[in-house]
């Protein structure tokens, strides 16, 4: 198991609301990041939250918004669906600044 | 902006031959380059990696070629097996930036008993 527990592993939503996924990471592990993967492409990466602040952030819009907690969980929302929202998302996460990320196995959400 | 390109988009290996994933960077920026493995509803997970400093790393029947020059880099997986059929994404990232990760396009691999 990767310690990266990801809820719900999926979920239907109606374009135009608002939906929030959850992570729980491992302890210790203070950075978290977030990535879009649309079907049969790479991640896209939303954006990264350390010690919870962000500080990082990919080309998405204001309406993708997160937060992370001292207990090592995280959430992310999404306002105003749109159907190319759909897609898979994964939460990653680390100890401090190194790249070895580990990953959840995601939720895959479903814009109708 | 897609700033990792990866190659070929799908590949089908005999049991036994050696598979290999081909993809190529523009940022010069980056310093480090993994690896990942991705089976259907799993998450991806780091099979390895390589910095620039070196041209080859090997762990078991994986192999990272690295050539700085020609920013380029490829996996390299001998032996394959059918278990090692799943989804293979290359990824950069430039530490000093907070560890991002640029993803390519993923390369689907399967191996034939």
């Amino acid at each position: 198991e990767t310690g990266v527990t990801q809820s719900p592993t999926h979920l239907i939503k109606t374009r135009g609301q608002q939906v929030t996924l959850r992570c729980s990471s491992q302890s210790g592990h203070n950075t978290v990041s977030w990535y879009q993967q649309a079907l049969g492409q790479g991640p896209q990466f939303i954006f990264q939250y350390y010690r919870e602040e962000e500080n990082g952030r990919g080309n998405f819009p204001p309406r993708f918004s997160g937060l992370q907690f001292p207990n090592y969980s995280s959430e992310l929302n999404v306002n105003a669906l749109e159907l190319d929202d759909s897609a898979l998302y994964l939460c990653a996460s680390r100890v401090g600044a190194g790249p070895g990320y580990t990953f959840g196995s995601g939720t895959r959400l479903t814009v109708v | 902006q897609q700033q990792v390109k990866q190659s070929p988009q799908s590949l089908i290996v005999q049991k036994g031959g050696i598979s290999i994933i081909n993809c190529a960077y523009e940022n010069t920026a980056f310093d480090y380059f993994p690896w990942y493995q991705q089976f259907p509803g799993k998450g991806p997970a780091l099979l390895i990696a390589i910095r620039p400093d070196v041209s080859e790393k090997k762990e078991g029947r994986f192999t990272i070629s690295f050539n700085k020059s020609a920013k380029q880099f490829s996996l390299h997986i001998m032996d394959s097996q059918p278990g090692d059929s799943a989804t293979y994404f290359c990824a950069a990232t430039q530490e000093t930036s907070g560890s991002r990760l640029t993803f390519g396009e993923g390369t689907q691999l399967t191996v034939n008993p």
